[in-house]
Order: C-alpha cells, then sequence, then structure tokens
C-alpha cells in the first residue's frame, strides 16, 4: 500500500495568512491527490480533486500543486472558517489517506 | 441534488456484525462507484472496499475476510456487512459517491 505522509501535523496561522499544507507519498501517485477538508462532526469535503481541479462551490483562495510523490494545498488567505483538518488522499493504487493536518488560527 | 445517508446499529457487542445501509438520491447507483470509508480513533481515515456501477466489489486487504458489500439498485440503496467485530472496530462509517459526496456517517461503537 501507499504510505501517505502529511506535514505539519498541526499549523497556527492568522487570518490572511498563505498556508501551506504538504502531502508526501511513499511513490509515485501520478496526481491521482485530492485534498479533504473536515471540520469537527462534519463529514470529510472534497476540495481539490487530481492535485489542482477545484470542486465546484470551493473557494478559489483553495489550490493544489504538485508531481510525482510531493503535493501541497495551498490557501491563498486564511479565513477563520477554514480552521478544520485536512486529509490528503490518493487514488492512484489502493486508495488511502494520510494522517491529517490541523489548522489553527493562531 | 445528490444525497446520501447511513443508518445503522449505533452499539454492536464484539464478534457480533455490522449492517449499515446507505440511501442515496440525485444520481443513480448504476453509474457511479459506492465506496465505503471508515474513520476510527487508532488508524484514522480508512477504506474499506467498493462496489462498481456494473455491480462487482473490491475490498481493502485489511478487511477482505470478514466485508461484503452489496445494493439494490431498485431501493437506491448500498449495504455493508462487516462480521467479527472487535473494540478497535469503533468509529465513525461513511458511504460515498466515488470519493466527491460523501453521507454524513453513522457511528458505531463496538462494545459489550
Amino acid at each position: 500500500d501507499i504510505q501517505m505522509t502529511q506535514s505539519p501535523s498541526v499549523l497556527s496561522a492568522s487570518v490572511g495568512d498563505r498556508v501551506t499544507l504538504n502531502c508526501k507519498g511513499s511513490q509515485n501517485i501520478n496526481k491521482y491527490l485530492n485534498w479533504y477538508q473536515q471540520k469537527l462532526g462534519e463529514a470529510p469535503k472534497l476540495l481539490i480533486y487530481n492535485t489542482n481541479n477545484l470542486q465546484t462551490g470551493v473557494p478559489s483562495r483553495f489550490s493544489g500543486s504538485g508531481f510525482g510523490t510531493d503535493y501541497t494545498l495551498t490557501i491563498s488567505s486564511l479565513q477563520p472558517e477554514d480552521v478544520a483538518t485536512y486529509f490528503c488522499f490518493q487514488h492512484n493504487s489502493w486508495p488511502t489517506f494520510g494522517a491529517g493536518t490541523r489548522l489553527e488560527l493562531k | 441534488q445528490v444525497q446520501l445517508k447511513e443508518t445503522g446499529p449505533g452499539l454492536v457487542q464484539p464478534t457480533q456484525t455490522l449492517s449499515i445501509t446507505c440511501t442515496v438520491s440525485g444520481f443513480s447507483l448504476t453509474s457511479y462507484y459506492m465506496q465505503w470509508v471508515r474513520q476510527t480513533p487508532g488508524k484514522g481515515l480508512e477504506w474499506m472496499g467498493f462496489i462498481r456501477s456494473g455491480g462487482s466489489t473490491e475490498y481493502n486487504s485489511e478487511f477482505k475476510s470478514r466485508l461484503s458489500i452489496s445494493r439494490d439498485t431498485s431501493k437506491n440503496q448500498v449495504f455493508l456487512k462487516m462480521n467479527s467485530l472487535k473494540t478497535e472496530d469503533t468509529g465513525v462509517y461513511y458511504c460515498a459517491r466515488n470519493f466527491d459526496y460523501w453521507g454524513q456517517g453513522v457511528m458505531v461503537t463496538v462494545s459489550s
């Protein structure tokens, strides 16, 4: 199975900051990488699919990039409603999730 | 609009069988893969398996021996059955259309 490692595990940032979350696969995942946002008590919500495609209805401050084993989710200007845990997910082979990055307000 | 909702028992005894139903609306089960994912305190988010639009299934090897996924297209329902439950199977179980739309999840506690 492909292991997905997210960093950092916890990130504190201020409103308006540019925020970058990282995800690294144990092998090449050919851009089959999704990002999900999960708020407390809710189901994961798809933000980005296949590395850099914004899901319908997701604010344009979210963007994704990467290739090979290394991928990034960027929030261009952090908003209070972005406080959540963010998971990366690969579906290049049998699907696996990262452990998540918890995003907090400073 | 696309909607998914899981229903299940809430509490299951160790060694017993878990049965969860996912009822969908706004799309056809014959057009999409349906996934099952769980979230446990010990292992986080885990893909469990899927049923293809054509009805065939694939399972995570972690669960293969005790998991079964099926569906009833006439009722717009997908079913998860997992036997030989252990306390570490306690968590929230989600169905998802492909991996874009997810249900709200159902909390399952395995305890005597």
